[in-house]
């Protein structure tokens, strides 16, 4: 069974400009999660999806955005670019919100110029 | 606002030794306690799982128990092997808006 795929591995970018990552989560899955990962204050909470819909979102600014397919795949934007913004950023997913399990993916590695 | 404290943020110790980690969380309404391994560069790893009706989960040499009451998790290792030199995590889930919040990790080191 697959894992969660998280496209691409590595991206690098300049300041002002905007990035996409994908998340395709494990088959049969409907929930995603996003999480951004820094050296400084570790793994926080983007936001979820389920059905399509986001159901909860973290305590970060408009410029950081996303949303779920029918598929269940999931894309995060991230619109003019800030040197803060380089991180590692994981998508999780699970069969649903609340109690369940979640499983990662290994990331998209975001370095900002 | 729930919070989540991992104790001690480092940990070196010898091959073999039984060790334990420790998780607390502010808020005892939560879903579920997910601890997780980090190895550099890599995504997380679930090891266990705990719901929160259930007081503990073991999986090999892991063996996971959750308090909600006290807000505490320990996770268990035993017979530790250098393979086992990662950074563990433990994630809260609460109920209140099912966000889940990580604690900062402790970063293990097993020496052969």
């Amino acid at each position: 069974k697959a894992g969660v795929t998280q496209t691409p591995r590595y991206l690098i970018k300049t300041r002002g400009q905007q990035v996409t990552l994908s998340c395709s989560p494990i088959s049969g899955h409907r929930s995603v999660s996003w999480y951004q990962q820094t050296p400084g204050q570790g793994l926080q909470f983007l936001f979820e999806y389920f059905s399509e819909t986001q159901r909860n979102k973290g305590n970060f600014p408009g410029r950081f955005s996303g949303r779920q397919f029918s598929n269940s795949r999931s894309e995060m934007n991230v619109s003019t670019l800030e040197l803060g913004d380089s991180a590692l950023y994981l998508c999780a997913s699970s069969f649903g919100p609340g109690n369940q399990p979640q499983h990662f993916g290994d990331g998209t590695r975001l370095s900002i110029l | 606002k729930q919070e989540v404290t991992q104790i001690p943020a480092a940990l070196s110790v010898p091959e073999g030794e039984n060790l334990v980690l420790n998780c607390s969380f502010t808020d005892s309404a939560i879903y579920n306690l997910q601890w997780f391994r980090q190895d550099p560069g890599k995504g997380l790893t679930s090891l266990l799982l705990i719901q929160s009706s259930q007081r503990e989960q073991t999986s090999g040499r892991l063996n996971a128990s959750l308090d909600k009451s006290s807000g505490r998790s320990t996770l268990y290792i035993a017979a530790s092997q250098p393979g086992d030199s990662a950074t563990y995590l433990c994630a809260v889930r609460s109920t209140g808006g099912f966000k889940t919040i990580f604690g900062a990790g402790t970063r293990l080191f097993v020496k052969a």
